[in-house]
């Protein structure tokens, strides 16, 4: 099994609908966080947390909301889809001990907003 | 936030050829990695730098740490089609967040 895990791999959804992307690891890491992918504008960070208690709005948190359910578990949400919003979003993990180790990353998940 | 731009945006190279990247950054870092995304995949840590002017190898990768602190390169040697893929640098001061570069995007011609 993959050490970070997201589903779906792909989705294709309608404008205003609501949608959830998941994530889990079993790396025991206790930091995650969710990018969005666009070509030419690389990796961007949407949300981040540093704990179960923890959320921190990233470079580009509007029109998403999160929810870590529990140490190995990180959810993503789009309230009300919007066609710009189509993107391939990551899932990854770090170590607490600085995080200088760099992030694991999920394989991803392709989203169409139509 | 923090901007990283690449150079060059594309790159595509006969097998064999050596290739060369590098990412700039509008602010220091003191950590700068680099990572390889294949198709369909989510990037993967090739190579951590934490001091400038360090020089790191890893197999035919060879990445360095600019002296200015705001710039790293990446070289790869007698490129194989397996190097096929989109590299990005991030960059980092404090290790809880990463900023990533634009990406730069390599096709290997057999």
């Amino acid at each position: 099994d993959a050490d970070v895990t997201q589903t779906p791999r792909n989705r294709i959804t309608k404008t205003g609908k609501r949608i959830m992307l998941e994530c889990s690891q079993t790396k025991g890491h206790d930091r995650m966080y969710w990018y969005r992918q666009d070509p030419g504008l690389g990796l961007r960070l949407i949300y981040y947390s540093f704990d179960v208690k923890d959320i921190n709005k990233g470079e580009i948190s509007d029109g998403y909301s999160v929810s870590r359910q529990a140490q190995a578990k990180f959810s993503l949400s789009l309230e009300s889809a919007i066609p710009n919003q189509t993107a391939l979003y990551f899932c990854a993990t770090s170590d607490r001990t600085g995080g200088d180790l760099g992030y694991t990353f999920g394989s991803g998940t392709r989203l169409t907003v139509v | 936030g923090q901007q990283l731009n690449q150079s060059p945006q594309s790159m595509f190279i006969q097998e064999g050829e050596d290739v060369s990247m590098n990412c700039t950054s509008s602010s220091i870092f003191n950590t700068w990695l680099w990572y390889k995304q294949d198709p369909g995949e989510g990037p993967v840590l090739l190579i951590a730098l934490y001091k400038a002017g360090e020089l790191t190898s890893n197999g035919r990768l060879t990445a360095q740490f600019g002296i200015t602190r705001k710039d790293s390169f990446l070289n790869i040697s007698a490129s194989i089609p397996s190097d096929v893929g989109i590299y990005f640098c991030a960059g980092t001061n404090t290790g809880n967040q990463f900023y990533f570069g634009t990406g730069t995007s390599l096709t290997v011609i057999p």
